[in-house]
């Protein structure tokens, strides 16, 4: 299973960051499998982000929740996500991943990650 | 939120030796605690799962143990490749997924 993040590298404040994930070598629509965002501001530590299953249920860091859309493609097989209302502190490389079922919830395929840059 | 606290956050140590880092969680997560290495400019990699089950791949002298909220990573005679940054994470359901900030080893 790969996973590939795709989108702008830069983005302006008060702007929308969107990104989309690319899966190949398996089905998104995979049962059980979970598809994630996970970013990380440089020199910094991991943040997760969001879920969301192939049915389409959702699950928010909600520390972000007001900000976050994460959404699924399946004729596609990728995955996206939108953050509203950038600031400079969403600079970050934004890591897309995936898991197994509930309670196998551990990242065990991650793409290679894709710097997004806040500023005007 | 269950809060991942990893210390210490830098541990120096000698090629050969061993080398234990630490994770507490604010709050059990039973058995439900993974640790990822990331080396310079790659993403993280999975090493341990459920605590102590070492992924696909991951050298022997990798070692997990612990439960509820004090776990440990145990890396016997730490090689060249080991001295990077270690994040351990989280997973209880449903997803309010949580890492520590990280522990780096140095030479």
């Amino acid at each position: 299973l790969q996973l590939q993040e795709s989108g702008p590298g830069l983005v302006k404040p008060s702007e929308t960051l969107s990104l989309s994930c690319s899966v190949s070598g398996g089905s998104i629509s995979r049962s059980s499998y979970y598809w994630g965002w996970i970013r990380q501001p440089p020199g910094k530590g991991l943040e997760w982000i969001a879920n969301i299953f192939y049915t389409g249920s959702t699950y928010y860091n909600p520390s972000l929740k007001s900000r976050l859309t994460i959404s699924v493609d399946t004729s596609k097989n990728q995955f996206s996500l939108n953050l509203r209302s950038v600031a400079a502190a969403d600079t970050a490389v934004y890591y897309c991943a995936s898991h197994g079922p509930p309670m196998e919830s551990f990242f065990d395929h991650w793409g290679q990650g894709a710097l997004v840059i806040v500023s005007s | 939120e269950i809060v991942m606290t990893q210390f210490p956050a830098t541990l120096s140590v000698s090629p050969g030796e061993r080398a234990t880092l630490s994770c507490r969680a604010s709050q059990s997560v039973n058995r439900h605690l993974a640790w990822y290495q990331q080396k310079p400019g790659q993403a993280p990699r999975l090493l341990i799962y459920d605590a102590s089950t070492r992924a696909t791949g991951v050298p022997a002298r990798f070692s997990g143990s612990g439960s509820g909220t004090e776990f440990t990573l145990t890396i016997s005679s730490l090689q060249s490749e080991d001295f990077v940054v270690y994040y351990c994470q989280q997973y209880d359901w449903p997803p309010r997924y949580t890492f520590g900030q990280g522990t780096k080893l140095e030479i």
